[in-house]
């Protein structure tokens, strides 16, 4: 069974500490792994896919790297307007469908 | 703008009065999905489909129905609405399922 753990569950940052956030899944193999940013009463926001280990994507102060076990969500220099709720999902390559499985999420403040 | 669309944003119900709920995305996306999420489970998928008329179980299908008549449209459909019921409900959509999913902006039913 495809298995997705985030943390950690809730993190609190004054604006400008940089941080990481974790995402370690089991997969029987990995089609891609992908992050989302959810507003309090909002559907998630697609920001990233990683397909294979090594990789990684930069956008603005998010930067999203993969290796055969976990991902991490690294926040440079984060500001308020960060503050979300991120979530990461797996496809496994077993089966002819595209469902991703989803973690619980990272909720995270940003203090100014 | 591309979008999916959900109506109604919210919905309070009584048990056992049918209700749907319908979900529209002008991408021309072949996938298409609904989750519901609920504090401290996450996202859990109710149902798929990977085209017109072909539609699956997630993990969460027990009572409730889809249909995918069309490309653009998957209703929800809750014959019996029950209190376990009570979610915040997301409908989303792929073109590849390699990419990210698209969502709405949720709908918020409660049955009392």
């Amino acid at each position: 069974e495809d298995q997705v753990t985030q943390s950690p569950e809730a993190l609190r940052l004054q604006e400008g500490e940089s941080s990481s956030l974790n995402c370690s899944y089991t997969v029987s193999g990995l089609r891609g792994l992908f992050w989302y940013r959810q507003d309090p009463g909002k559907g998630p926001e697609f920001l990233f896919t990683l397909y294979s280990a090594g990789e990684e994507k930069e956008k603005e102060r998010l930067k999203a790297t993969l290796t055969k076990k976990e991902s991490f969500l690294h926040i440079t220099a984060p500001k308020p307007e960060d503050s979300a709720t991120y979530l990461c999902a797996v496809q496994a390559t077993s089966g002819g469908s595209y469902i991703p499985t989803f973690g619980r999420g990272t909720s995270l403040i940003v203090h100014p | 703008e591309a979008q999916v669309t959900q109506n109604p944003r919210y919905l309070i119900t009584v048990t056992g009065k049918k209700l749907t709920v319908t979900c529209s995305q002008n991408m021309n996306h072949e996938y298409m999905s609904w989750y519901r999420q609920d504090p401290g489970l996450g996202l859990r998928q109710i149902y798929y489909s990977m085209n017109v008329e072909v539609t699956d179980k997630g993990d969460v299908p027990e009572g409730y129905k889809v249909s995918r008549k069309e490309k653009r449209n998957f209703p929800l459909i809750l014959e019996s609405p029950s209190p376990n019921q009570t979610s915040l409900y997301f409908c989303a959509s792929t073109g590849d399922g390699r990419y990210g999913y698209t969502f709405g902006s949720g709908t918020r039913l409660t049955v009392v």
